[in-house]
């Protein structure tokens, strides 16, 4: 499983552009790069899962670069509600190849009226 | 609602007793698991099952006992814990184990709290 480097913890203010940096310098080919979104006393939830250039979906975007090293999160104009934890995930499609979800420490952003 | 149901959100137990944890899903997914999040730590993948079948248990002491009776069902038996075991205990589940890290549905977690 590819290990996974992000922030403990960012702040930010409400209406604000939020990027979360996750490396992963020993991705493997197979793998695919995903995030979920952890609210207090809540399970996590997935956001968006992406291989390489830009994903974009209603809550978040993905930006990959191309050596994949490295993948970037970002909630457009965030809210109070988007204070979580957000995990960065990567692994393949296939279980026994290394598509258990297995969560870091993630980051816990707050979000400040 | 996710479409994974935990009950109960909240149980307080003494180190004697015996209680279990309970998970539906709704979603006809074939693979299900159980996750422990400890304050402060990442969660920690407890138990695997697809089919019905436990396909991994992660080094797990025996006090946790998981069942899961068809694939719908999942429950997590609990004897003799220790104050430690105090946390949040969340069951997901997945098409299958064969969908890797993409399409898993978690419920809400049962907070557990051994006195």
């Amino acid at each position: 499983l590819a290990k996974t480097t992000q922030p403990i913890s960012m702040d930010s203010y409400e209406g604000q552009e939020v990027n979360i940096t996750c490396s992963h310098n020993n991705i493997a080919t197979n793998d695919y790069i995903t995030w979920y979104q952890q609210f207090p006393s809540q399970g996590p939830r997935f956001i968006i899962q992406g291989y390489k250039t830009k994903v974009t979906n209603e809550v978040a975007s993905l930006f990959i670069p191309a050596d994949r090293k490295s993948s970037t999160l970002s909630l457009p104009r965030v809210s109070l509600s988007d204070t979580a934890v957000y995990y960065c995930l990567v692994g393949t499609m296939i279980y026994n190849q290394g598509g258990k979800l297995i969560f870091g420490q993630g980051t816990e952003l707050s979000v400040k009226p | 609602e996710t479409g994974v149901t935990q009950t109960p959100r909240h149980l307080v137990m003494g180190m004697t007793n015996k209680k279990s944890l309970k998970c539906e899903q709704h979603l006809g997914h074939n693979a299900m698991y159980w996750y422990k999040q400890s304050a402060k730590k990442p969660l920690e993948l407890m138990f695997v099952y697809s089919l019905e079948e436990r396909v991994e248990n992660n080094s797990v002491p025996s006090r946790f006992s998981p069942e899961c009776p068809n694939s719908s069902h999942l429950f997590l038996h609990l004897h003799t814990l220790q104050p430690e075991d105090s946390a949040l205990y969340l069951c997901a589940s997945s098409p299958s184990p064969g969908s890797g890290i993409y399409g898993y549905t978690f419920g809400s977690g049962t907070r557990l709290t051994v006195v």
